[in-house]
């Protein structure tokens, strides 16, 4: 256990309908990644926050997308009008980051598999 | 643009062997390089993070290089067991970047007692 929790571990939903997934990172943590994950690939980047500021998003990120972190602790990810496409493992991450510091170590959390059918 | 490969055929070894994993990566030289272990539906784990200045790392059993003329790095499991049994990923961060990480396909290693 990492210590970056996810909630829901698990979400089947019906095409068109939204699902909104939690992060919880680890407390001193100021940053937070989010990543998404199909069969058989490695986790792709979607978008990342310092503190409450997102400071990058992936053109993976469709308009369908959206992510807030309000108070610079958990984080939300929202899809709307989800497509079957989207079904993927949706992957928090958490990191130190230190300005000075030229390298960044993230520790994941375990995951919330989305399922559209 | 800058490209990460691994091996994705699984590798499978013997309890007691080292098990050695590649991971290139191709236009681009990334400042430092980390690997995950990755179990079915779980999250990646942290296992080492390697420096373009360093050659070599180690913790435990495990074994990190970086080779920058070749633009590879080589992870070694030594006396491999069957709890090694994994997927495990390359994660350099992105050109020019230093922490947005661009993951391998990963390499799904299995250790057969």
């Amino acid at each position: 256990d990492t210590g970056v929790s996810q909630d829901p571990r698990h979400k089947i939903t019906k095409r068109g309908q939204n699902v909104t997934f939690r992060c919880d990172p680890i407390s001193e943590h100021n940053r937070l990644y989010w990543y998404r994950q199909t069969l058989g690939q490695g986790p792709e980047f979607l978008t990342y926050f310092q503190n409450e500021a997102q400071l990058e998003k992936s053109r993976l990120l469709s308009d369908r997308f959206s992510a807030e972190r309000p108070k610079g602790s958990f984080s939300t990810l929202e899809i709307q009008r989800t497509e079957q496409g989207d079904s993927a493992m949706y992957l928090c991450a958490s990191s130190l980051g230190h300005r000075d510091r030229a390298t960044d170590t993230q520790y994941f959390g375990p995951g919330t598999r989305l399922t559209v059918l | 643009s800058q490209k990460i490969e691994q091996n994705s055929e699984a590798l499978n070894i013997q309890e007691g062997k080292t098990a050695t994993l590649t991971c290139n990566y191709t236009n681009y030289s990334p400042a430092y390089l980390q690997w995950y272990r990755q179990d079915p539906g779980r999250g990646p784990v942290f296992l080492l993070l390697i420096r373009e200045n360093e050659k070599e790392k180690r913790k435990e059993r495990l074994k990190v290089t970086f080779d920058t003329t070749l633009k590879q790095s080589l992870f070694h499991i030594t006396a491999s067991q069957p709890a090694d049994s994994a997927t495990y990923l390359c994660a350099p961060p992105e050109n020019g970047g230093y922490n947005k990480l661009i993951f391998g396909a990963g390499t799904r290693l299995a250790v057969h007692p």
